[in-house]
């Protein structure tokens, strides 16, 4: 069936950075904006921003300008995120997100990947 | 940024009760680019209705949404043991797209 499958937990120490990934299968990745969407124990979803992978192009939340970067490989399928400069507030779950189709109208999130979970700890 | 505002915080029901929940927005949701998730603890999210009113695919008509503007309702006709979860709200009309703080159904 259609989904997303993500890499495994990551434990990383403060200022250090994270590479999350995401792997499409079962649908046309191209033509797909991937959204990454995080989750902090207790608390409702963060929307993190989006990535078309078709062109590349990305949309980052304000909040996350300047730390985050979302990337993908269209050979193999698969989107990636990577944080930097990590806080204890980064501890959390991160999720990948299917929205809408390239070209478009924006639509709500209908696949999810598992999520991963990243701690950030000294 | 539009806020999305979900009450009440725990809604107690029994099985086979009526759940009624609401999500009211800081300002118009544009198009009424309103969805509802479920999520059960280690799970994602699921997507339960997009458009403020439409089922996804798979979803029991049970579950209903309804509204516009700034003020959405998720209702759940006859709650069954596997609808005991989180519920989120999430407005997809503008950026950034935003959640809710969640409304947990739990059993009475």
């Amino acid at each position: 069936q259609v989904q997303l499958v993500q890499s495994g937990a990551e434990v990383k120490k403060p200022e250090a950075s994270v590479k999350v990934s995401c792997k499409a299968s079962r649908f046309t990745f191209t033509g797909y904006y991937i959204h990454w969407v995080r989750q902090a124990p207790g608390q409702g979803p963060e929307w993190m921003g989006w990535i078309n992978p078709d062109s590349g192009d990305t949309d980052y939340a304000q909040k996350f300008q300047g730390r985050v970067t979302m990337t993908r490989d269209t050979s193999i399928n698969t989107a990636y995120m990577e944080l930097s400069s990590l806080n204890s507030d980064d501890t959390a779950v991160y999720f990948c997100a299917r929205g809408s189709l390239v070209g478009g109208s924006t639509s709500a999130f209908d696949v999810w990947g598992q999520g991963t979970m990243v701690t950030v700890s000294s | 940024e539009i806020v999305l505002t979900q009450s009440p915080g725990t809604l107690s029901l029994s099985p086979g009760e009526r759940a009624t929940l609401s999500c009211r927005a800081s300002q118009s949701v544009s198009n009424n680019h309103l969805a509802w998730y479920q999520q059960k603890p280690g799970q994602a999210p699921r997507l339960l209705i997009y458009g403020a009113s439409s089922r996804a695919t798979g979803i029991p008509d049970r579950f209903s949404g309804s509204g516009s503007g700034t003020d959405f309702t998720l209702t759940i006709s006859r709650l069954e043991p596997e609808d005991f979860a989180v519920y989120f709200c999430q407005q997809y009309g503008s950026s950034p797209r935003t959640f809710g703080q969640g409304t947990k159904v739990e059993i009475k």
